[in-house]
């Protein structure tokens, strides 16, 4: 079937420090790939999206690339703030039955501290 | 553009009264809308999809007379809670994608049902 695994977390790392949070798939076809932010108390925003293989989403100095021969996505920044720390969850678009659903991953919570 | 309004953002009932809750699309027309539960610690779960002037499609699981949607015009999903308990306390968000090709989802901020 089709479903995301990723980094589950909590992680706590210091500001500037750097961030890798792994996400794998699993899908039929070649599925566009997504990271989603949530702040507390907040819904959900899109971070950044990859819609073929090799290429790479970035946004607000988070970067991901569609690795196909991987079946991954993972979410990197070189440099953490305070203000990145929120719950990241990895998703995938699947099609089923004719309608188009978005699959999560379980999400990580990340703590930045000064 | 495509911004999704959620309310409320939070509500406070007492069991087995009934809550509301609304999605909107503020600047498109949504076909489809999903809603999404959200449990402490873990993933979003997908609930059912809303599909504008018919009925909605319910995951497996997920009790169809307990949680009512509505999605009445192409701008505007509902999901009742009916019958509340203390279970049904959760973080509830509504979903939407404009009617346009390549536009990603947009989430609503999401709504905070304490059951008491």
């Amino acid at each position: 079937g089709n479903s995301v695994t990723q980094m589950e977390g909590p992680v706590t790392l210091s500001e500037e420090a750097f961030l890798t949070i792994n996400c794998t798939y699993t899908a039929t076809g070649y599925p566009s790939l997504f990271w989603y932010v949530q702040y507390p108390g907040e819904g959900l925003q899109l971070l950044l999206k990859a819609t073929k293989a090799d290429d790479k989403g970035s946004n607000k100095g988070f970067e991901a690339t569609y690795r196909k021969e991987t079946t991954s996505f993972h979410l990197e920044k070189g440099s953490v703030q305070v203000s990145d720390s929120a719950v990241y969850f990895c998703a995938l678009i699947v099609t089923q039955g004719g309608s188009e659903k978005l699959v999560f991953g379980k999400g990580m919570k990340l703590t930045v501290n000064p | 553009g495509a911004v999704v309004s959620q309310h409320p953002s939070r509500v406070i009932c007492k069991s087995g009264t009934s809550v509301k809750i609304e999605c909107r699309s503020l600047d498109f027309q949504a076909t489809t809308m999903f809603w999404y539960r959200q449990f402490p610690k873990k993933s979003l779960m997908l609930m059912a999809t809303s599909n504008e002037g018919s009925k909605a499609t319910y995951e497996q699981g997920v009790e169809k007379d307990k949680f009512l949607i509505n999605h009445a015009s192409l701008t505007l999903s509902t999901l009742t809670v009916t019958s509340a308990h203390p279970e049904d306390s959760s973080f509830y968000i509504c979903s939407a994608r404009p009617d346009r090709v390549n536009y990603g989802y947009t989430f609503g901020s999401g709504t905070r049902l304490t059951v008491v």
